[in-house]
């Protein structure tokens, strides 16, 4: 158990649908990161949020947003679904005090049917 | 300048063979080198990581391997194993604004044949 976890670890869907995917990341960091992993691809950096705050943005379609709540937990919300945006969505935290990388989390698979 | 460039793409390495890994960045305000080790699945997970002022780091049979005035460094997997099956990538980071932002190269998938 890395310490980040999420929820939930499988989503079916259909197209046009919205989810929402969740995050708490491990105790104690502050920084929050989704990255997305389709099939035999990358990862593909979303959005970063630092205490409540976002911080940088990456690939996000304008049809995802995401927020970190104040006891830094984070949703992402994936609206309009399309069959190409299944794929794994990773949560990822940071601590502000040690720059050893990021704590991923098991991931979300989403399938859109 | 942000990119984190990663090869091979896939690699097939007989059990007791060395497994490498290479990766190469343009970026120098990068201070920090991880790589992770993803099953399928699951989640990356640090593997190892290095900073640019040390020229090789080892833990156990994995080794990084950095080269600063080249701009490249290398993961070297020693007397490879079955286990060792799984995708590796490279990351490059840097401290920005009280957080560390992580630029990930492309992976690499190893297979270890028995």
């Amino acid at each position: 158990d890395s310490g980040v976890t999420q929820t939930p670890k499988h989503l079916i869907t259909a197209t046009g649908q919205r989810v929402t995917l969740r995050c708490s990341p491990r105790s104690g960091d502050l920084s929050v990161y989704w990255y997305q992993q389709s099939l035999d691809q990358g990862l593909q950096f979303l959005i970063q949020y630092y205490n409540g705050e976002e911080r940088a943005k990456g690939n996000i379609l304008e049809r995802f947003s995401a927020q970190q709540f104040p006891d830094l937990h984070s949703e992402l919300n994936l609206s309009s679904l399309e069959l190409g945006d299944s794929a794994l969505y990773f949560c990822a935290s940071s601590t502000t005090t040690a720059n050893y990388g990021y704590t991923f989390g098991s991931g979300t698979r989403l399938t859109v049917v | 300048q942000q990119q984190v460039k990663q090869s091979p793409q896939s690699l097939i390495v007989q059990k007791g063979g060395i497994s490498i890994i290479n990766c190469a960045y343009e970026n120098t305000a990068f201070d920090y080198f991880p790589w992770y080790q993803q099953f399928p699945g699951k989640g990356p997970a640090l593997l190892i990581a290095i900073r640019p002022d040390v020229s090789e780091k080892k833990e156990g049979r994995f080794t990084i391997s950095f080269n600063k005035s080249a701009k490249q460094f290398s993961l070297h997997i020693m007397d490879s194993q079955p286990g060792d099956s799984a995708t590796y990538f490279c990351a490059a980071s840097r401290r920005m604004d009280s957080s560390y932002k992580l630029i990930f190269g492309s992976g690499t998938r190893l297979l270890v044949r028995p």
